[in-house]
């Protein structure tokens, strides 16, 4: 069975700073590969996925991930955060083997400073 | 834009008690999921239905069964309701029938079981 782990439960950055969100997974096969995201008091959504092609993957608001499936890694990065990316990030995959399904990471609570 | 509709946002239940989680979907989907989110636990799969009359059990279907008659609606039961099932739960929906490419989530029902 697939798993997902996500390095950090709670990280705290000031406005501007870079950020590195750490996701790394549990399958042997072929995945596809996602982060969602929860701000305040609002449904889950997609944040970026990845299925195939450029492992570098862009999503909304400047986000962007790279798969490296030697490391079986998929880390949320983002240049310059705001404070307005304070919420918890989810990092998911989904081993493809018939019908299979997301599985979630514990989830990072982002908190940024302004 | 796709909407997951759960029916209550924040429910109170008495331990013993039998409970219903609603939950529609507007944009014709096939599959349908039940999580529940835990703080430091992330999301856990609870039952999945790919089709009408179809159901599955996810990573944690002890104490929950499930309802789908109607392809836009999957309702969540709680046979009888105890202090450890208090817990945010979240519906989700996707069209893919096998990738699960992407989920929508609801909004999320608060329940508190006493």
């Amino acid at each position: 069975a697939q798993s997902v782990s996500q390095h950090n439960h709670h990280v705290i950055l000031s406005e501007a700073a870079s950020l590195e969100l750490g996701c790394n997974y549990s399958y042997g096969g072929t995945v596809n590969l996602f982060w969602y995201v929860q701000y305040p008091g609002q449904h889950l959504q997609l944040l970026l996925k990845y299925f195939s092609g450029d492992p570098l993957v862009k999503g909304i608001k400047g986000f962007e991930a790279e798969f490296i499936k030697s490391k079986f890694s998929f880390n949320l990065r983002k240049p310059s955060v705001q404070w307005s990316d304070t919420a918890e990030y989810f990092c998911a995959v989904n081993a493809l083997k018939g019908y299979s399904t997301l599985t979630f990471g514990k989830g990072t609570m982002l908190l940024v400073s302004p | 834009d796709v909407k997951v509709t759960q029916s209550s946002r924040y429910l109170v239940k008495r331990t013993g008690e039998k409970v219903f989680l609603e939950c529609v979907q507007d944009m014709d989907h096939e599959n349908m999921f039940w999580y529940r989110q835990d703080p430091g636990l992330g999301l856990r799969l609870i039952y999945f239905s790919y089709d009408v009359k179809m159901k599955e059990k996810g990573d944690i279907p002890e104490g929950y069964s499930v309802s789908r008659e109607k392809k836009e609606r999957f309702s969540l039961i709680l046979e009888s309701a105890s202090t450890n099932q208090t817990s945010m739960y979240l519906c989700a929906s996707s069209l893919s029938e096998a990738t699960n490419e992407k989920l929508f989530f609801g909004s999320g029902t608060q329940l508190s079981v006493l």
